[in-house]
């Protein structure tokens, strides 16, 4: 699975558009850029993933540039509960080999003021 | 109603003990995860079941021994406790086909 870098934390205030970026120089064609989230003392949980194109659903959105070396989670209106560490995964779909196993990084804190 | 759901949610024991945590997933889904988290963060996944059936097994002690009596259920035991075994453990869930993974509240290992 490629590796991915991510910045150790972020703030945001409360209302405004979090943009959490991801790097992952090293992604093959076939390798999916997931998002999770770790609200504190509670278990991880999916936000929303995407190949090439834009995606978007009732949590964010994910913008992943043209060469895929790098993407984007949107929260379009951050809340103070929105405040956790997000994680960028890539690896492939799940399937085959595959299993869905998920690798973490050490995330991003992303930390919403009043 | 919870979807995936671990017991206990706490546990302290001593040094060499056996201990077990319990999952349970209401969501019919085929696949269940182990995953650890310790005391940097740092997420791992340990063990994967698929219909009952063991396929991922990471690098992992062998006094650590995941159960899956039927496809909702995936426990794990360990024995002869040690102190780098506390940790947080969690459990997830995954339906067939997809790739969303859906985790459990988490159980808290802390070993004297």
């Amino acid at each position: 699975d490629a590796k991915t870098t991510q910045p150790p934390s972020m703030d945001c205030a409360e209302g405004r558009a979090a943009n959490l970026p991801c790097n992952h120089s090293t992604i093959s064609g076939n390798e999916y850029v997931y998002w999770y989230r770790q609200i504190h003392s509670q278990g991880p949980q999916y936000i929303i993933h995407g190949l090439k194109n834009n995606e978007t659903n009732e949590m964010a959105s994910l913008i992943i540039t043209e060469d895929r070396k790098s993407s984007t989670l949107i929260l379009p209106h951050a809340t103070l509960r929105d405040t956790a560490v997000y994680y960028c995964i890539v690896r492939f779909q799940t399937g085959g080999t595959s299993y869905g196993k998920l690798t973490f990084g050490q995330g991003t804190i992303l930390t919403v003021h009043p | 109603d919870t979807a995936v759901s671990q017991t206990p949610k706490y546990l302290v024991t001593q040094m060499g003990n056996d201990k077990s945590i319990k999952c349970e997933q209401n969501l019919g889904h085929d696949t269940m995860y182990w995953y650890k988290q310790d005391s940097k963060k740092f997420l791992k996944i340990m063990f994967s079941y698929n219909n009952k059936e063991l396929i991922i097994n990471e690098t992992v002690p062998n006094r650590f021994s995941p159960k899956s009596p039927d496809k909702a259920h995936l426990n794990l035991h360990i024995n002869s406790l040690e102190l780098g075994d506390s940790a947080v453990y969690f459990c997830a869930s995954r339906p067939q086909g997809a790739d969303e993974q859906f985790f459990g509240p988490g159980t808290r290992l802390t070993v004297l």
